[in-house]
């Protein structure tokens, strides 16, 4: 059973660029989470999606963005980069309710 | 808001050591996920506690949902090199998955490294 996969797992780009990353979930789950891990800050969560709704928001400008598609998968957009948002993305699918979340192995953005 | 203080924030380990790590919040949680995270890859998912008191074992992980639920404790006995790497405690934000789910609130973790 394939896991959550990102892509990319690498990515450089330049201040006021703009990003999309992209997430496939497990088969059959219709939730997916998409969280932020840097040093200072750890892991935060940005959004949630279910069913192709944003369930859920966390505290970031709205520079972040997402969505998800009618297969589950999902992407992330972030426009006019900064160099604060250099970090790794995380996505993470469940099939919903307490059952847990696997995460991928994320995307490593840097902003330079 | 909410957060979780994990203790110690780092440790150094000698193989066949016995490991534990706890994660403490001020508010209540009804589920405790602890998760393993490696150099450049995603967490990974180790142990799940769903119930106060309970005491759930994965391997040589081991891992205590607190009475006061605002507590959670894990384990390791018997500590192998590939024990090594973050281990991060979580909750679901609003404290149970009822609340606001899929927005995880995560410890700062605790770091195992191998002892020089």
């Amino acid at each position: 059973k394939a896991g959550v996969t990102q892509t990319p797992r690498y990515l450089i780009k330049t201040r006021g660029q703009q990003v999309t990353l992209s997430c496939s979930p497990i088969s059959g789950h219709r939730s997916v989470s998409w969280y932020q891990q840097t040093p200072g800050q750890g892991l935060q969560f940005l959004f949630e999606y279910f069913s192709e709704t944003q369930r859920n928001k966390g505290n970031f400008p709205g520079r972040f963005s997402g969505r998800q598609f009618s297969n589950s998968r999902s992407e992330m957009n972030v426009s006019t980069l900064e160099l604060g948002d250099s970090a790794l993305y995380l996505c993470a699918s469940s099939l919903g309710g307490d059952r847990g979340y696997t995460f991928g192995s994320g995307t490593r953005l840097t902003v330079v | 808001g909410q957060q979780l203080n994990q203790s110690p924030q780092s440790m150094f380990i000698q193989e066949g050591e016995d490991v534990s790590m706890n994660c403490t919040s001020s508010s209540i949680f009804n589920t405790w996920l602890w998760y393993k995270q490696d150099p450049g890859e995603g967490p990974v998912l180790l142990i799940a506690l769903y119930k106060a008191g309970e005491l759930t074992s994965n391997g040589r992980l081991t891992a205590q949902f607190g009475t006061t639920r605002k507590d959670s404790f894990l384990n390791i006995s018997a500590s192998i090199p590939s024990d090594v790497g973050i281990y991060f405690c979580a909750g679901p934000s609003g404290g149970n998955y009822g609340g606001s789910q899929g927005n995880l609130i995560f410890g700062k973790g605790t770091k195992l490294s191998v002892k020089p």
